[in-house]
């Protein structure tokens, strides 16, 4: 049972516009989100986070927004840059919980 | 700051035989430093949670005794893979938490690519 869907496995935008990862989650105890960046054989490295009690949170050219009744988020970046094409994981849990449970990826690639 | 190491960084071996993975905080003290793998094109799952001083917690479906996890230290965790298979062939990351951390923030390493022959 994937509680964590990233139905878009992959993204392709032009450098400079807007890029938007979308992601949905089944369970309603999760109340933290997360979206880490994963370039091939390396780990995932931390972007951004929201919890529950927000909508949105901004970081430079990353904000996430947070739609708890549709139990869905969305990250987005703007201007995409080259730099920014890697697979890009949405991840949820309970705050104050350890454990992390993750979607399924999304492909970005920034076309120049 | 938060920089988790892994080694080796790939490994292959020969089927039947063990193989041991290491995971290191450089910069903190990881109370609490979880074990993953993911499979080409799926998404990261956890096998076990390890925690410095006590036995590992095991996800559903994963042989303990298969993957023996041992977190010796506050900046050391070990993951042996026993007895090895080709189907156990896969990407293997860490990731660490520091203490004092409640967010669900963890700081991964860079992964093992683990092929058994």
């Amino acid at each position: 049972d994937q509680q964590v869907k990233q139905n878009s496995p992959s993204l392709s935008v032009q450098e400079g516009r807007i890029s938007i990862l979308n992601c949905d989650y089944t369970n309603s105890m999760f109340d933290y989100f997360l979206w880490y960046k994963k370039y091939p054989a390396e780990g995932p490295t931390f972007l951004i986070s929201i919890s529950s009690i927000k909508d949105k949170n901004e970081d430079g050219r990353f904000t996430v927004f947070l739609n708890k009744s549709a139990k869905h988020l969305s990250l987005h970046i703007v201007p995409s840059q080259p730099g920014d094409s890697a697979v890009y994981f949405c991840a949820a849990t309970n705050f104050g919980n350890e454990k992390l449970t993750f979607g399924t990826g999304t492909r970005l690639t920034i076309i120049p | 700051g938060a920089v988790v190491s892994q080694h080796p960084s790939w490994v292959i071996c020969k089927s039947g035989t063990s193989v041991k993975i290491e995971c290191r905080s450089l910069d903190f003290q990881a109370t609490t430093m979880f074990w993953y793998r993911q499979f080409p094109k799926q998404s990261l799952m956890l096998m076990a949670t390890s925690n410095e001083g006590s036995k590992a917690t095991y996800e559903q479906g994963v042989e303990k005794d298969k993957f023996l996890i041992n977190h010796a230290s506050l900046t050391l965790s070990t993951l042996t893979v026993t007895s090895a298979h080709p189907e156990d062939s896969s990407f293997y990351i860490c990731s660490a938490r520091s203490e004092g951390r409640t967010g669900g923030e963890q700081f991964f390493g860079p992964g093992t690519r683990l092929t058994v022959l």
